[in-house]
């Protein structure tokens, strides 16, 4: 199994430009998350898919847009990237259900907007 | 109400000594209390959890001691060990979200 994969690893964009930042897993998980990671800032939760067909917004949704493509992937996009979203990405996913909370998360995508 | 605080930010120790991060919340909804460790370059990976019914969990050199009166949970590590040298997260889980810390990063002297 390779868990939680996410490409690409590292990105650079210029201010205005868009991407999407792929996440897939192979454990069969029913929920998955975005998360960004910032210096001093913990992690914060972008947005979530408590299962397939379902998106939520969490902390920090301003900027961004989701898909759940199926159940084994879950994009992130940036319509317009600014300076403010240089950060790391971390994609995670969780079996979901009663008492099941584990999460398990990807390497990270490095994204810096200049 | 949805905050965790965690403390200290960083944290030096000698070897062999105890390790010691505290982490506080407000919401009583909260029913899972799970610690993640992250190594430079890494995603976090979950180290242990606890639910607010049980008061300590020992796995190995890492207790988590909950305080459910204080809401208030903390991470041991004994016997600290160079190789525990990272950055650590509290978390708290509502609804379907898992609530971070803001981190506490960790550094064991040889």
């Amino acid at each position: 199994n390779a868990g939680v994969t996410q490409t690409p690893k590292f990105q650079v964009l210029k201010t205005g430009q868009s991407m999407t930042l792929q996440c897939a897993q192979d454990m069969n998980h029913n929920s998955m998350y975005w998360y960004r990671q910032d210096p001093g800032m913990g992690l914060r939760l972008i947005y979530y898919s408590a299962s397939e067909g379902t998106t939520d917004k969490g902390e920090v949704p301003n900027g961004y847009n989701v898909s759940r493509l199926n159940k084994r992937e879950f994009s992130l996009r940036l319509e317009s990237a600014a300076p403010s979203q240089t950060s790391v990405y971390f994609c995670a996913s969780s079996r979901g259900g009663q008492g099941i909370y584990e999460q398990y998360f990807g390497p990270g995508t490095r994204l810096t907007v200049t | 109400q949805q905050q965790v605080k965690q403390s200290p930010q960083s944290l030096i120790v000698q070897k062999g000594g105890i390790s010691i991060i505290n982490c506080a919340y407000e919401n009583t909804a909260f029913d899972y209390f799970p610690w993640y460790q992250q190594f430079p370059g890494k995603g976090p990976a979950l180290l242990i959890a606890i639910r607010p019914d049980v008061s300590e969990k020992k796995e190995g050199r890492f207790t988590i001691s909950f305080n459910k009166s204080a809401k208030q949970f903390s991470l041991h590590i004994m016997d600290s060990q160079p190789g525990d040298s990272a950055t650590y997260f509290c978390a708290a889980k509502g609804d379907d979200k898992i609530i971070f810390g803001k981190g506490t990063r960790l550094h064991i002297l040889p």
